[in-house]
This record gives C-alpha cells, sequence and structure tokens, in this order.
C-alpha cells in the first residue's frame, strides 16, 4: 500500500476486556515500532520489530501488552483485561531499513481506544 | 539516558510572524534528529530530518540545524501561514541500544492566527 495503515481506527471498550490492534506497515519496510500518545505521557515507544523478532520490547508497560508480527508484515498489538489507563492513540510506524539511526519512519494515522 | 526536551506550548503567532521552537537533546552517541508535525486530526508526518552535526534539514520554508556543540535543533520559520497551526514534535533516532526507536520531545502546539 501507499501507507501505513491501522485497524481499527477507534475501539472503545470495557475495563478487562482484550482489544487487538493492527498495523499493516509500507510494502518492504523490514523495521516496524508501536509507539503510545497519551495526554499524560506524551508520544513514548512500546516495542519494534525487525522482521519477525522483537530485538526490544523494553517501552510494553505491562504483561498484559503483548505484540507479534508474521510474515514480516503485519503485526498485532494485544492488550489483555484492559485498564483506564490504557486509553490512548496507538501508533504503527515502519521504516526500511533496520539497524540505521538515519532512517525515517513512517505513521499510520493510529488506533485511537477507549477503555470505559 | 537519551532525551529530548522541546519548549512548552501553547505558542501563538499572527501570520507573517517568524517562528522559533527550541528543542534541545541528550543522547550518549550520534543521533540523527527529526521534526514531525501532526495537523489537527491527522497522523504524524516527516517535516524535516538532519542526520549529523551542522546538517541543516529544510522543507515547507521551515528549518532545523543540528547543532552538536550546543545540542539543539530548533525549528524555525521565517513568515507562518494559518495552515502551519499544528502539533510540532521533535525526536532523536540513536541506536547504541540496538534498537533505533524515537524519543520524543513533548510537543509544541502552534495556532497562527490569520
Amino acid at each position: 500500500g501507499a501507507g501505513v495503515s491501522q485497524s481499527p481506527s477507534n475501539k472503545v471498550t470495557e475495563k478487562g476486556k482484550d482489544v487487538e490492534l493492527r498495523c499493516d506497515p509500507i510494502s518492504g519496510h523490514t523495521a516496524l515500532y508501536w509507539y503510545r500518545q497519551s495526554l499524560g505521557q506524551g508520544l513514548e515507544f512500546l516495542i519494534y520489530f525487525q522482521g519477525n523478532s522483537a530485538p526490544d520490547k523494553s517501552g510494553l508497560p505491562s504483561d498484559r501488552f503483548s505484540a507479534e508480527r508474521t510474515g514480516g508484515s503485519v503485526s498485532t498489538l494485544t492488550i489483555q483485561r484492559t485498564q483506564q489507563e490504557d486509553s490512548a492513540v496507538y501508533l504503527c510506524a515502519s521504516s526500511l531499513v533496520p539497524g540505521l539511526s538515519t532512517d525515517t519512519q513512517y505513521f499510520g494515522p493510529g488506533t485511537r481506544l477507549t477503555v470505559l | 539516558g537519551n532525551s529530548v526536551t522541546q519548549m512548552e506550548g501553547p505558542v501563538t503567532l499572527s501570520e507573517e510572524a517568524f517562528l522559533t521552537i527550541n528543542c534541545t537533546y541528550t543522547a550518549t552517541g550520534y543521533p540523527s534528529l527529526f521534526w514531525y508535525v501532526q495537523y489537527p486530526g491527522e497522523g504524524l508526518q516527516l517535516l524535516l530530518k538532519a542526520t549529523k552535526a551542522d546538517d541543516k534539514g529544510s522543507n515547507k520554508g521551515f528549518e532545523a540545524t543540528y547543532r552538536k556543540e550546543t545540542t539543539s535543533f530548533h525549528l524555525e520559520k521565517g513568515s507562518v501561514q494559518v495552515s502551519d497551526s499544528a502539533v510540532y514534535f521533535c525526536a532523536l533516532s540513536e541506536g547504541t541500544s540496538g534498537t533505533y526507536k524515537y524519543i520524543f520531545g513533548t510537543g509544541t502546539r502552534l495556532k497562527v492566527l490569520a
């Protein structure tokens, strides 16, 4: 596709439910990142994929958060037993060349998660 | 650890005014520096970047110069337009930890009045 796409664009869920957020990176981009944008915390890194492996999961806030990537393409971020503090916009980004700090990350439009 | 500090907003300017948004960073290695812009209701878009000291990034009339001696990457524009109203994020990418995640500043909201 032309850009990074994410689905759903909006998700409203009840506290305690599980949610899955999907990211389709730009075709051919090997590196994929998840970030979270919230009012109190700004933009925070969550996890980095190089291909299908995740060498850096240091930003995941708790063990309720997990992510996977299959076929070197689509990634899914799963939040189990959602809490109200999980409410945020979840952003996905991809870049062409992993292991290169000069490489530009291209961001998707985000998924706005609201936990009631 | 690595960090980015941006000036607090919001910044309110009249059309055609000069804009500066300050950004300073702390990094252990040799980071690349970026400015991203988020227009109302839209996603993050790359505005400009610089990958080594003394590089100047520029786009759409915006400029920023990578100053290693002052660890700064201030964003400037000579004459802002109403359409520049957005939130601007400074970010760095540096790979000594084996990842190339971005570290973002808190964002600066710019409002330009006609």
